[in-house]
């Protein structure tokens, strides 16, 4: 079955530090791969998204993300991190050979500390 | 351009009622979804429409719900004798000619 994995369920960093956030998913011939954010009690806003081409995306609030096919992995970065970041991220994954819809990892919660 | 919308923001309703919930995508978008999230999990798909057509249910829709796009525009989804189980945030996306889903603010249902 299709699945989109992130590993981590929490993660902290500091203001001004660095970020990645992992993501994996299962075998797919042609994924589209997005990666949303979400405030508590709120939806989920697209940050960026992969179709084809240059492997490196940039998103929007500084996000940047990079897929590797050879790892099926689509991870997430930010060179620095801000306190509004702070909330949950999650990967998402279109397997064309089954459809539209969105396959969603658990997500990431991040936290980040002054 | 608007976004999508969805109503009510909130639900609280007892057990065996049935509610009815509203989304309105961005008003080009021929596609709708809607999704379910649970406390700590990703938004797992319910069912897609393409103008009015349902195209997709996922195995999760039980015949308790029902979604309906009768003009190809605003989308119901209609859950029948609710369940504590089906307490979640319930989540509207649209799309257009490409992929990527927009989504609406949710609604939240609570079951008693």
């Amino acid at each position: 079955a299709q699945s989109v994995t992130q590993p981590d369920i929490h993660i902290t960093v500091s203001e001004g530090a660095s970020l990645e956030l992992r993501c994996n998913y299962s075998y797919g011939a042609t994924p589209y791969l997005f990666w949303y954010v979400q405030s508590p009690g709120q939806g989920l806003q697209l940050l960026l998204k992969y179709f084809s081409g240059d492997t490196l995306v940039q998103g929007i609030k500084g996000f940047e993300a990079e897929f590797k096919r050879s790892q099926s992995s689509f991870n997430l970065r930010k060179p620095s991190v801000h306190w509004s970041d702070a909330a949950e991220y999650f990967c998402a994954v279109v397997f064309m050979e089954y459809g539209n819809k969105l396959v969603f990892g658990a997500g990431t919660i991040l936290r980040v500390k002054s | 351009d608007t976004g999508v919308s969805q109503d009510p923001r909130h639900k609280i309703t007892k057990r065996g009622q049935n509610v009815t919930f509203r989304c309105d995508p961005i008003s080009e978008h021929n596609r709708l979804y809607w999704y379910r999230q649970t406390l700590g999990q990703g938004p797992e798909f319910l069912t897609y429409f393409q103008n009015e057509a349902q195209l997709e249910k996922s195995r999760l829709l039980s015949d308790r719900f029902s979604a309906e796009r009768p003009k190809g525009s605003f989308s119901t989804l209609e859950i029948q004798r609710t369940e504590q189980g089906d307490s979640a945030m319930y989540l509207c996306a649209s799309s257009g000619q490409g992929y990527e889903q927009y989504f609406g603010p949710g609604t939240r249902l609570t079951v008693t």
